[in-house]
């Protein structure tokens, strides 16, 4: 079946350390998206990218840094300057540009990364 | 910048009560809307959207959507509501060249058996 897997489900993390999630599409989706899930916040945008090679910035960028450098993958690493890491991660995926004008996104099922 | 609010963050009913969960937008031009669902342990999935015509959209589990251009309103309905619908719900929008959605800050149902 298609679809994207984020591994992880549950991430345990020191203080200080970097940490990497991992997003994986078989859906052959052109964009991607890093979106973190906080209660009573609902999703903020991190970083997306629309093709190989390129990313962008969300809204809530500071701390984290992405690489596309394949299709199908889409890293998310939280950095030590992220002030408060510990959060619900989510990644999406659309198949082309303009489609989240039109189908919206096909999401992960996510990684919750608790940092002690 | 465009926002999304759900004023409803926490809503508990009964097994059977009728459903509506606010939805307002801000931005002004021309719009897309969805609303997803987050059952317990699960991913986010769509479960109606809105991009023209009839402004009352119909989607999945008997939920519908009534999107009022004039009070930049989504507002979700289900006429009988059932436990399986405990879950967290959000709004999003997308706005026209955007390739991004702006989602809003969620709303946990509870249903009461």
């Amino acid at each position: 079946d298609g679809g994207i897997t984020q591994s992880p489900k549950y991430l345990f993390r020191k203080e200080g350390q970097n940490v990497t999630l991992s997003c994986e599409q078989n859906l052959n989706h052109d964009a991607m998206y890093w979106y973190r899930q906080d209660p009573g916040q609902g999703l903020r945008l991190i970083y997306y990218s629309q093709i190989v090679n390129d990313f962008q910035k969300g809204d809530i960028a500071e701390g984290y840094s992405v690489s596309r450098e394949k299709k199908e993958s889409f890293p998310l690493t939280v950095t030590s300057a992220q002030k408060n890491p510990t959060a619900f991660y989510l990644c999406a995926s659309t198949p082309r540009q303009g489609a989240p004008w039109t189908e919206g996104y096909t999401f992960g099922s996510g990684t919750r990364l608790t940092v002690v | 910048a465009q926002s999304v609010s759900q004023h409803n963050h926490h809503v508990i009913l009964s097994e059977a009560a009728s459903l509506e969960l606010g939805c307002n937008y801000s931005y002004g031009g021309t719009v897309n809307l969805f609303w997803y669902v987050q059952y317990p342990g699960q991913h986010l999935q769509l479960l109606l959207k809105y991009f023209s015509g009839d402004p009352l959209v119909k989607g999945i589990k008997g939920f519908e959507a009534e999107f009022i251009k004039s009070k930049f309103s989504f507002n979700l309905r289900k006429p009988s509501v059932q436990w399986s619908d405990t879950a967290e719900y959000f709004c999003a929008v997308i706005h026209f060249g955007n390739e991004k959605l702006t989602f809003g800050t969620g709303t946990r149902l509870t249903i009461i058996p």
